[in-house]
């Protein structure tokens, strides 16, 4: 059962323009999530991550929106650069205990200059 | 300051052998997990060290282990090597439980 549920699989959007990326959870009581970045042979670094009691979060041309009732968040690029090209993840934890993270499977990004 | 930093950065090895993975965190970090990642999916959950003590554990069978040190360096220990052992090891160090998981560029192991 996946818990965390990506969407779309693959993004291909031109320099300029805005990337959006979906992210559906099941557990509810998940209280922590965050996107992750991450380029061919290195980590997953951290974007930016959000908390179920705002709605939205910015930082830089990164945007979470976080829709509690619906159980989804979407991060959204704004002016899309060919640097952004990467993988992006999204995940959920349930902080306190042992908060590990649940990671979706992933998506490409890619931006055509 | 330097970041999460594991080593070996790859490692190939046969099946049915031992590996062990090292992984130092963050400086002043105390909390060390680990994840696999299978190439095209996103990072799996292995375990949990904070305070040198386990944490939390996911679900992966018991020739996985780990030990976190007094200096909160980590270690994965992975036995009887399988070919689909073959994934990106990671390792994120915390400083805490909860948030703000910083991860290391990952340990590439190959078993042949």
């Amino acid at each position: 059962q996946q818990q965390v549920k990506q969407s779309p699989q693959s993004l291909i959007v031109q320099k300029g323009g805005i990337s959006i990326i979906n992210c559906a959870y099941e557990n509810t009581a998940f209280d922590y999530f965050p996107w992750y970045q991450q380029f061919p042979g290195k980590g997953p670094a951290l974007l930016i991550a959000i908390r179920p009691d705002v709605s939205e979060k910015k930082e830089g041309r990164f945007t979470i929106s976080f829709n509690k009732s619906a159980k989804q968040f979407s991060l959204h690029i704004m002016d899309s650069q060919p640097g952004d090209s990467a993988t992006y993840f999204c995940a959920a934890a349930v902080t306190g205990a042992n908060s590990k993270l649940t990671f979706g499977k992933g998506i490409t990004l890619s931006v055509r200059p | 300051d330097a970041g999460v930093t594991q080593s070996p950065t790859h490692l190939i090895k046969t099946r049915g052998q031992q590996v062990t993975l090292r992984c130092s965190p963050i400086s002043g970090h105390k909390s060390v997990s680990w994840y696999q990642q299978v190439l095209g999916q996103g990072p799996q959950f292995i375990f949990q060290y904070y305070e040198k003590e386990e944490r939390g554990r996911g679900n992966f069978p018991d020739r996985f282990s780990a030990r976190q040190f007094p200096n909160y360096s980590s270690e994965l220990n992975v036995n009887a090597l399988l070919l689909g052992d073959s994934a990106l090891y990671l390792c994120a160090s915390s400083p805490d439980r909860n948030y703000g998981y910083t991860f290391g560029s990952g340990t590439r192991l190959t078993v042949v």
